[in-house]
């Protein structure tokens, strides 16, 4: 079994900071990484995916990858209390068709 | 925009029912899952399949079947419910090695096994 972790949080910063949200992976020959974002009560929706080393930005999203470390984060710049929700961290896994998540990181932004 | 739906959301049912969970998708995808959710777990496979009639156990098979006989169709089956399958249920949906294997969830089914 392939492991993601997270740090399940809750991670609260204030409105306007910058969120960070950090995932590690234990297979060295994981190549896909996916964000999810789940508010209460509803399902995962994609944030963003990133393949190759360094940043991806979308928005005011970023995903950072680094495949030496087995580490991917997400940063939200400009935090607003609509991003307070659980983020999930996942890996395409063994079969090539499934995904591995992480058990997420609740994140609280405060007025 | 991608669609998955599951048509029961909320269901109530008691210990030993057979229980049917349907998902369809509406983007021609081959590849479908199930996971379930639970606090502290996270989600957890169940099955997924990458085409019609094919099917793969994912993490935690044990209590479940599928069936998948048309291709924007998959359902999972509790043969026997049990409280210890009480858990939200999500279907999703993938096309295969395009972006990554994206997966696209449906709104989730919440069970409750009493």
């Amino acid at each position: 079994q392939k492991e993601v972790e997270q740090n399940s949080g809750p991670l609260s910063v204030p409105e306007g900071a910058i969120a960070s949200l950090n995932c590690t992976y234990s297979d060295r020959g994981s190549q896909s990484f996916f964000w999810y974002r789940q508010y209460s009560g509803k399902s995962p929706e994609l944030i963003m995916f990133i393949y190759s080393n360094g940043d991806k930005e979308d928005g005011r999203f970023t995903a950072q990858l680094n495949k030496a470390s087995q580490y991917v984060s997400l940063l939200i710049r400009d935090s607003q209390p609509s991003d307070s929700a659980t983020y999930l961290c996942a890996v395409k896994g063994d079969s090539g068709y499934a995904l591995n998540f992480g058990k997420g990181t609740s994140l609280l932004v405060t007025p | 925009d991608v669609k998955v739906t599951q048509s029961s959301r909320y269901l109530v049912k008691r210990t030993g029912e057979k229980v049917f969970l349907e998902c369809v998708q509406d983007m021609d995808h081959e590849n479908m899952f199930w996971y379930r959710q639970d606090p502290g777990l996270g989600l957890r496979l169940i099955y997924f399949s990458y085409d019609v009639k094919m099917k793969e156990k994912g993490d935690i098979p044990e209590g479940y079947s599928v069936s998948r006989e048309k291709k924007e169709r998959f359902s999972l089956i509790l043969e026997s419910a049990s409280t210890n399958q009480t858990s939200m249920y999500l279907c999703a949906s993938s096309f295969p090695q395009t972006t990554g294997n994206t997966i696209y969830f449906g709104e989730g089914s919440w069970l409750t096994v009493v």
